[in-house]
Parts: C-alpha cells; structure tokens; sequence
C-alpha cells in the first residue's frame, strides 16, 4: 500500500521568506514522489518529482523539493516565497511496479502575505 | 500543445439526470486517468486507461458511474443518475507509458448537483 500525509493545512509566511510545504510517504519500495499546485478554479500544475538520483530535486517557479529516504520525506521549499506563491499544493506518491495510480495527500493551503 | 481539454467547465444538474463529461488528452500519451476532488475526500482517482483500455476502476464509487475510452483522444465519464453527492470538481489526466512520468491535469469540471 502506498500512502502521502501532508500534516499542515495550511502554511502561513510573509512574503521574502523561506517557505516549506512537509510531506512524507509511505511505500512498499522505492517511490516515484510528485509536487502539484492548484490555483483556484483551476486544475493541477505540475511542479517537480523525484525518481532516482539527486535528493535535491529543483522545479518549476523556483521550488526544489529534497528527498529524504531516511526520514520518508519530500518537503517542497522555496528561497523566498512570493504572493503568487498563494495556492494549494498537493504531493503524491507512486510505488515503483505498483502501477500508474498516484496517491495523493490532502494538500497544504500556502498563504504568502505582503 | 493545448494540454488535456475537458468539457464542460461546469456543469449544474437536477437529481436523477445523467451527465457526460467528456476529456480529450495530450496526443500521444498512451494512459488517461479520470479523479474526483471533494473538500471531505481531496483528490481520489476513479479509473485510469492504458491505450484505451480501463486497469483499474476501483476507484469508481458505484455502479452509477461508467467511463469510456472509445478512441485514443476522446473519453468520457458518465453518472446516471446522478446524485447531490456526487457534486465535485472531475479532473482528467493523462500521462505518457513509463511510471516515472508526469500526469498532466486538465482544468476540471465542476459539477453541481441539485
């Protein structure tokens, strides 16, 4: 079985600052690992993954994201948020030989203020 | 490319009417995935297609709801009848053939049922 916790609802940080987003996941083997973000009424974005390789995985608008085999983490970071950084972010997890079904977490609401 | 195309952007329907939503994905990818997004349940992933055909459709919550692949660039997604219940945003998705790949999210469709 394969599962994805994104503890925090929602994060709060002023804008300028660092921001991270936690996930962990929990797979029978190895993991494919996944960042999306939602912007209202919209659909998922992808934003970077991490299949084998580098821990330090580095995306679109300035997100990296590091795996973390140790600790069953891949949390979403970002130098220094922006407002436009306001929006839903959801990670996923796919086991290795499981198949194509991504199992999502429930995502963590970002809210960068000015 | 125009990215996946889903139709309609909303839909609103009385109980007990059938509704069709209907997803076009990225030409050449060879899987399509059909999820539901509540705020109760996040994201669930219904049933998903690999060359038109259906792997998986635990995720179909009854025998309400069919979905069809006829041809490599059309699917849809059909409730009847639908119920209040089942009011949520559907988003398609489709993906090339390996596992490590990217699923790639079309807009929604945000259905209301009265």
């Amino acid at each position: 079985a394969q599962s994805v916790a994104q503890p925090e609802d929602q994060v709060n940080v002023a804008e300028g600052n660092p921001l991270t987003v936690k996930c962990t996941y929990s797979v029978s083997g190895n993991p494919y690992l996944f960042w999306y973000v939602q912007y209202p009424n919209r659909g998922l974005q992808f934003l970077l993954k991490y299949i084998t390789g580098d821990n330090l995985v580095k995306g679109s608008y300035g997100f990296e994201a590091e795996f973390n085999k140790s600790q069953t983490s891949f949390h979403l970071k970002k130098p220094s948020a922006l407002v436009s950084d306001s929006a839903l972010y959801f990670c996923a997890v796919r086991d290795h030989g499981s198949g194509y079904a991504l199992n999502f977490g429930k995502g963590t609401s970002l809210l960068v203020t000015p | 490319d125009a990215g996946v195309i889903q139709s309609p952007r909303h839909e609103v329907t009385e109980m007990g009417q059938e509704v069709t939503l209907r997803c076009k994905p990225i030409s050449g990818h060879d899987y399509l995935f059909w999820y539901r997004q509540t705020m109760m349940r996040g994201l669930e992933l219904l049933i998903y297609f690999n060359n038109n055909v259906p792997i998986d459709d635990s995720g179909m919550p009854e025998d309400r709801f069919s979905a069809k692949m006829p041809n490599a660039s059309f699917s849809t997604l059909k409730i009847q009848p639908s119920e209040p219940r089942d009011s949520a945003v559907y988003f398609c998705a489709s993906s090339l053939g390996l596992a490590a790949d990217t699923q790639y999210f079309g807009p929604g469709t945000r259905l209301t049922v009265l």
